[in-house]
């Protein structure tokens, strides 16, 4: 079973450019998250979506970040514009339903954004 | 608001030895928790998921104890090698299954 495809693995850019992220999650999963990972911390939930649906976003700085999964599978999170507080890891994961109490998530390898 | 801590924050052991680390989180009601591992420049591996009505989960060398009651979680690594050098972290998952991680536990096994 293939796992949690992100894409790319590295990004370099400056502060006030705009950049994308890419996600594919295991298929059959109906729940994809992003997560934000700055150095040295744990990851932070930014969005949750359930098939095409979001259920959480209260942790996404809306006034730069964006995150869309129109047909309910692959998914994209942007930021528009960078600021140097953006570099960190953005990690994917996804699980088969947001219900029930065996909701194991499955990471992908994550993109290390560095903003200059 | 759900808050996780590990303590320690990095720990460094010889090889062989048997070691602990510790998870603790604020809010018990919790639907499950999980440890994971990270590797420098890599994603989270799924060690263990212990579901919120059971006590413990086991495979190979480890095994992950839940206490709800009093908030705690304990990662037990048996006969630790330097492949297990790695960055621990534990995520308690909260009514609408989002995972809220504590800061990790840095482990270095020397040879």
């Amino acid at each position: 079973e293939a796992g949690v495809a992100q894409s790319p693995r590295y990004k370099i850019i400056e502060k006030r450019q705009s950049v994308a992220f890419w996600c594919n999650p295991i298929s059959g999963h109906a729940t994809l998250y992003w997560y934000q990972q700055i150095l040295g911390q744990g990851p932070k939930l930014l969005i949750q979506f359930q098939n095409n649906g979001v259920v959480d976003d209260s942790q996404l700085p809306k006034d730069r970040f964006s995150a869309e999964r129109l047909k309910g599978v692959d998914s994209t999170l942007k930021i528009q514009p960078a600021k140097l507080e953006d570099s960190a890891v953005y990690l994917c994961a996804s699980s088969f339903l947001g219900g029930g109490s065996d909701n194991e998530q499955f990471f992908g390898p994550g993109t290390r954004l560095t903003v200059l | 608001k759900q808050e996780v801590t590990q303590i320690p924050a990095a720990l460094s052991v010889p090889e062989g030895e048997n070691l602990v680390l510790n998870c603790s989180f604020t809010d018990s009601a919790i639907y499950n928790l999980q440890w994971f591992r990270q590797d420098p420049g890599k994603g989270l591996t799924s060690l263990l998921l212990i579901q919120s009505s059971q006590r413990e989960q086991t495979s190979g060398r480890l095994n992950a104890s839940l206490d709800k009651s009093s908030g705690r979680s304990t990662l037990y690594i048996a006969a630790s090698q330097p492949g297990d050098s790695a960055t621990y972290l534990c995520a308690c998952s909260g009514s609408a299954r989002q995972l809220t991680f504590g800061s990790g536990t840095q482990l270095t096994v020397l040879p």
